[in-house]
C-alpha cells in the first residue's frame, strides 16, 4: 500500500501560535515514530507509539509538546505557544514494532518543514 | 542513554573512490546498529543494520559495515563510489532493553564529483 504521509507538507506560523501535525502511519505498523531535524542536525527522537500508547516520552522537548494516537493509526504531534526554536523539519516513521529485543525496519514519511516567525 | 557520533560532517569523493564514514556509540549493553540513508528530495531509507550474528553486514547498493564492539563503532563502507551515492548518511543505535527507541547521529554528508 501507500506509504507513511504526513501533513501538511509545509506549515508558517507566528509565534505563540498552536500548531498540529499529522502522520499517517503504513496500515498495519504498529508502531510509530516521532522525530525533529533542526537545520544542520541529525535526527532528535521525540517519542514513539506501540499501539496508542507512548511507553516512552523523554524525548519530548517540554511540556508545549505533545502527541497522540488514536485507533493504533493516525497520529498528531501538537506544539501550543510555538517558540522560533521549533523550526525544524517534523518526520514520521512506522514500522511493524519489535520482535525479541529487535525493531523492525522504521519507513519514514515526507516530514513537515515547520518556520515559526 | 545511548548517543551515537559520526565525526565526518561532509566528506567529498571523487567517483570510484572507497569510502568508509564513521561511527561511534555510547552504550554498554546489547545495541541494534543501522544506517539509514537520505538522497536529495528522498525520504530516509534503511541502508543496512545490524543485530547479531556475523559482525559484518551488507545492504543495498553495495554498501557494508563492520560491528567491532570493542570499538564501539559501527562504520559504513563502500569500495567504489559512484556518483549516485551523493546522500546524507545517518548512523543509529537502539538498544536490546529499549528497542524501539532509535536514537540518530548527526550525520554525514557525502559529496561524489563525477
Amino acid at each position: 500500500g501507500a506509504g507513511v504521509s504526513q501533513s501538511p507538507s509545509n506549515k508558517v506560523t507566528e509565534k505563540g501560535k498552536d500548531v498540529e501535525l499529522r502522520c499517517d502511519p503504513i496500515s498495519g505498523h504498529t508502531a510509530l515514530y516521532w522525530y525533529r531535524q533542526s537545520l544542520g542536525q541529525g535526527l532528535e527522537f521525540l517519542i514513539y507509539f506501540q499501539g496508542n500508547s507512548a511507553p516512552d516520552k523523554s524525548g519530548l522537548p517540554s511540556d508545549r509538546f505533545s502527541a497522540e494516537r488514536t485507533g493504533g493509526s493516525v497520529s498528531t504531534l501538537t506544539i501550543q505557544r510555538t517558540q522560533q526554536e521549533d523550526s525544524a523539519v517534523y518526520l514520521c516513521a512506522s514500522s511493524l514494532g519489535t520482535s525479541g529485543g529487535v525493531p523492525e525496519t522504521q519507513y519514514f514519511g515526507p516530514g513537515t518543514r515547520l518556520l515559526v516567525l | 542513554a545511548q548517543s551515537v557520533s559520526q565525526h565526518n560532517h561532509h566528506v567529498i569523493l571523487s567517483e570510484a573512490a572507497s569510502l568508509e564514514l564513521g561511527c561511534n556509540y555510547s552504550y554498554g549493553g546489547t545495541v541494534n546498529l543501522f544506517w539509514y540513508v537520505q538522497y536529495p528530495g528522498q525520504h530516509l531509507q534503511l541502508l543496512l543494520k545490524y543485530f547479531s550474528g556475523d559482525p559484518l553486514v551488507k545492504g543495498i547498493k553495495g554498501f557494508e559495515a563492520e560491528f567491532i564492539k570493542s570499538k564501539f563503532s559501527f562504520n559504513l563502507r563502500k569500495p567504489s563510489v559512484q556518483w549516485s551515492d551523493t546522500a546524507e548518511y545517518f548512523c543509529a543505535v537502539s538498544t536490546y532493553s529499549s528497542a524501539s527507541k532509535i536514537i540518530f547521529g548527526s550525520g554525514t554528508r557525502l559529496s561524489i564529483r563525477p
